[in-house]
């Protein structure tokens, strides 16, 4: 138990659905992060949260859409997603930053499937 | 892209110590050497990390050398919970959020 929880565990939707997946920690941390892990490549970090601000945006496309409303939970909103978006997408925390001397605490991660 | 640089894959005997090399030739002063390890269907967890001088915690201990352009992991006797990959990974200094995963070494443990 790492105290980053993240719901749901699998999830399978359509190209045309739309669905969000959440985070929540209880650690008391300042910071969260959405990284995404597809299938024989590294980890790639989508969104970055600070005190409730997005202070990083990777590039990511318009269909995913991140929302922090208070710094113990983080949602990831999903929506007309391609099958190549299928992937694990995971959940982390440190306790402030930036900082790159930080601890990531990650949650279990949703395994994404897009059909 | 990722900065370091770890062999694709190792193994291990059950009960032996391991050392997981890392090469990080373009570190930084300020550029931290974190450790992570992730297990089948779970997140990456923290092991250890490092600036300078070698650490040690109850997981492992981080060996990194004088010019801290390569580090060692160390796991001084591995057990089956141990079959993890392995991610070495160089901060991007001071600012910057960026912990920049690569594709890590897979470690099989033998009975």
């Amino acid at each position: 138990e790492t105290g980053v929880t993240q719901t749901p565990r699998h999830l399978v939707m359509g190209m045309t659905n739309k669905k969000s997946l959440k985070c929540e920690q209880h650690l008391g941390h300042n910071a969260m992060y959405w990284y995404k892990q597809s299938a024989k490549k590294p980890l790639e970090l989508m969104f970055v949260y600070s005190l409730e601000e997005r202070v990083e945006n990777n590039s990511v496309p318009s269909r995913f859409s991140p929302e922090c409303p208070n710094s113990s939970h983080l949602f990831l909103h999903l929506h007309t997603l391609q099958p190549e978006d299928s992937a694990l997408y995971l959940c982390a925390s440190s306790q402030d930053g930036p900082s790159t001397n930080e601890k990531l605490f990650f949650g279990s991660g949703t395994q994404l499937s897009v059909l | 892209d990722a900065k370091t640089t770890q062999p694709n894959s190792m193994e291990s005997n059950e009960e032996e110590p391991v050392h997981l090399p890392c090469n990080h030739s373009t570190i930084s002063g300020t550029d931290y050497i974190h450790w992570y390890r992730q297990l089948p269907s779970q997140g990456p967890e923290y092991v250890i990390h490092g600036l300078t001088s070698n650490v040690n915690n109850r997981m492992a201990s981080l060996a990194i050398a004088e010019d801290r352009k390569s580090s060692t992991l160390i796991l001084h006797r591995a057990t089956l919970r141990d079959a993890a990959v392995y991610y070495c990974i160089q901060g991007s200094g001071a600012g910057s959020y960026q912990l920049t995963f690569g594709k890590g070494t897979k470690l099989s443990v033998i009975p």
